[in-house]
């Protein structure tokens, strides 16, 4: 299993460009989380899913869109990048919430900084 | 407001020491409690986890203590090894709640030979 796999790894955006984030997971996994990574700052949530077709708001969704078509992807859109969005983002998954499923298993994250 | 409180942010502690992290919550609906370890250029890794239920959990070198009642958990590593230098985050999540982790600020631990 390769796991929770994210591309590109870098990216440099300019100002008002846009670009997807993507997100592939090869565990069967129902749960989906974008996260994001700001120094000194832990990881906040931007978006999730619990199943495809479904999706919902964390804690900053403000500037970013999702999709969930499949069970296996999960990509992040950034419509109109803004610096404030310069970051490390980490896509993750887990097979559930209960208890013994619960688990967050993470990819390798995208640097992403906007100029 | 920031619902898990993470100390210290810095932590060098030399080979063979126990290095100590601690975190606060203020959400009592928090039931799951797992400590994340990042290594540079990494995504975090899941290091250990508590529930509630329970006051300690140990695996191996690494010990997580919990007091429900002070709505703190501490993370403890035993026979640090400079291996473990890394940064370590505490998070929390509610009951059932599919709406992901609540992450600490991070400890940046350093263990020096």
């Amino acid at each position: 299993n390769a796991g929770v796999t994210q591309t590109p790894k870098f990216r440099i955006l300019k100002i008002g460009q846009s670009m997807t984030l993507q997100c592939t997971q090869d565990m069967n996994h129902n749960y989906m989380y974008w996260y994001r990574q700001d120094p000194g700052m832990g990881l906040k949530l931007i978006y999730y899913s619990v199943g495809a077709g479904i999706t919902d708001k964390g804690e900053v969704p403000n500037g970013y869109n999702v999709s969930r078509s499949t069970t296996e992807d999960f990509p992040l859109r950034l419509e109109l990048a803004a610096p404030s969005q310069t970051s490390v983002y980490f896509c993750a998954s887990s097979r559930g919430v209960l208890a013994g499923a619960d688990t967050q298993y993470f990819g390798p994250g995208t640097r992403l900084t906007v100029l | 407001q920031q619902q898990v409180k993470q100390s210290p942010q810095s932590l060098i502690v030399q080979k063979g020491g126990i290095s100590i992290i601690n975190c606060a919550y203020e959400n009592t609906a928090f039931d799951y409690f797992p400590w994340y370890q990042q290594f540079p250029g990494k995504g975090p890794a899941l290091l250990i986890a508590i529930r509630p239920d329970v006051s300690e959990k140990k695996e191996g070198r690494f010990t997580i203590s919990f007091n429900k009642s002070a709505k703190q958990f501490s993370l403890h590593i035993m026979d640090s090894q400079p291996g473990d230098s890394a940064t370590y985050f505490c998070a929390a999540r509610i009951g059932g709640g599919a709406d992901g982790l609540t992450f600490g600020k991070g400890t940046h631990l350093i263990i020096q030979p």
